[in-house]
């Protein structure tokens, strides 16, 4: 099983300021099979970014995801104020498929 | 658009059992795979289960392999999970989820289902 970590736990960051959020894996991800989600209280989660860099249909552009390997990140340039919400990465490569902890970005 | 509707979840004793359903709506459910996650009361979201589109390969998390069976009926557009030998740390929000064309990410999530284990 791909184990996966997500750094920090917490982000806490003013609206217009830009957030680095980091998803380490215990192996390769092969293929960057690697998705960010992203989950407001009480709704279900929405997908960001699938192929570790590939936004999703309607996703605004200052989302974006990089990396490679066992190593990912996905970046928000701008934070707006509906950006603040938990931050989950998932590996999609093998079963079983797996989610990180997440990163809750709160407002500072 | 592409909607998913769950139901069956509710209150059940340890040791019981409980079918939910997914229906969906707006896209060619026999192409795609379908999956199952829950949520915990205030924890994260973990995987439980996937179905390809024709029903024949099925994986499950380690977590509910052997109670759990994912299955799906393409005629009727359904995604099931029969859930056996119900046990406390089940108590979740159950989501139903649509994979993506170009693999098993999930773009599309229903509202979700509470399923309760309590005596």
């Amino acid at each position: 099983e791909i184990v996966l970590t997500q750094s920090p736990g917490t982000l806490s960051l003013s609206p217009g300021e830009r957030a680095t959020l980091s998803c380490r894996a215990s192996q390769s991800v092969s293929n960057n099979k690697l998705a960010w989600y992203q989950q407001k209280p009480g709704q279900a989660p929405r997908l960001l970014i699938y192929g570790a860099s590939s936004r999703a249909t309607g996703i605004p552009d200052r989302f974006s995801g990089s990396g490679s390997g066992t190593d990912f990140t996905l970046t928000i340039s701008r934070l707006e104020p509906e950006d603040f919400a938990v931050y989950y990465c998932q590996q999609y490569i093998n079963s079983p498929l797996t989610f990180g902890p997440g990163t809750s970005v709160d407002i500072k | 658009q592409e909607q998913l509707m769950e139901s069956g979840g509710g209150v059940v004793q340890p040791g019981g059992s409980l079918r939910l359903s997914c229906v969906a709506s707006g896209f060619r459910f026999g192409d795609f795979a379908m999956e199952w996650a829950r949520q915990a009361p205030g924890k994260g979201l973990e995987w439980v289960a996937l179905v390809r589109y024709n029903g024949d390969d099925k994986y499950y998390a380690d977590s509910v392999k052997g109670r759990f069976t994912i299955s799906r009926d393409n005629a009727k557009n359904t995604l099931y999970l029969q859930m056996n030998s119900l046990r406390g740390d089940d108590t979740a929000l159950y989501y139903c989820m649509k994979t993506g064309n170009s693999g098993w990410f999930s773009d599309k999530w229903g509202q979700g289902t509470l399923v309760t284990v309590s005596s």
